[in-house]
């Protein structure tokens, strides 16, 4: 099983800030087969990126992701105040599918 | 396109229990749904995932033989089935659908809104 390490854990920044958040896996993510998730309070996960680069309909262009193998990385160029929130990985590349642990993106 | 769960349950250790997931707004036979569980104030766990169009499951080995994923192809839904209910079972449950036709390995871009389940004697 593929683990999925995030880090950190929470990150305190103010909007307008630059936000990078990582991903680490235990072993390779194959195709790089990896997606990103913000989840707000009482809410749904909601898509971001997917296949580790590829933004989801209707999602900011401030989102990016990048990275390959067993680095990746969550980018959030100019945080604006709906963007503080609960973000999560998750490797769909193996069996079976795993998430990482969450990074809570909170208002400095 | 959505998935739409059925409500909040109660239950007692010991008691079965079968949650749904309706689909709409798109041919549910032809994308695969996940389960995805949140115990409270954690982070996501994939249950399983199945493919309507076959009744093709796959299981998180964690959750094996400890839930039961089916659909029912002629009402467009999906379930998860538990025989006994833990305490350990309380938890926010979503749906989840994998986004690429007939793909397993994909993201899930279309989302339940959860259905909470408490299990408490």
């Amino acid at each position: 099983e593929i683990v999925l390490t995030q880090s950190p854990a929470t990150l305190s920044l103010s909007p307008g800030e630059r936000a990078t958040l990582s991903c680490g896996a235990s072993q390779s993510v194959s195709s790089s087969y990896l997606a990103w998730y913000q989840q707000k309070p009482g809410l749904a996960p909601r898509l971001l990126i997917y296949d580790a680069s590829s933004r989801a309909t209707g999602v900011p262009e401030r989102f990016s992701g990048s990275g390959s193998g067993t680095d990746f990385s969550l980018t959030i160029s100019r945080l604006e105040p709906e963007d503080f929130a609960v973000y999560y990985c998750h490797q769909y590349g193996s069996s079976p599918q795993t998430f990482g642990q969450g990074t809570k993106l909170e208002i400095k | 396109v959505q998935l739409v769960q059925s409500g909040a349950e109660v239950k007692k250790p010991g008691e079965s229990l079968k949650i749904s997931c309706k689909s709409s707004g798109y041919t549910f036979t032809t994308y695969w749904v996940g389960w995805v569980r949140q115990m409270p104030g954690k982070g996501l766990e994939l249950l399983g995932s199945i493919y309507p169009g076959a009744s093709d499951t796959r299981y998180s080995p964690s959750f094996q033989g400890q839930v039961t994923i089916s659909v029912e192809k002629s009402n467009n839904t999906a379930y998860l089935h538990w025989g006994s209910l833990r305490a350990s079972d309380t938890a926010m449950y979503y749906c989840a659908r994998h986004f690429v036709y007939g793909d397993y390995q994909s993201a899930f871009d279309i989302w339940g809104q959860g259905t909470m389940v408490t299990v408490s004697a």
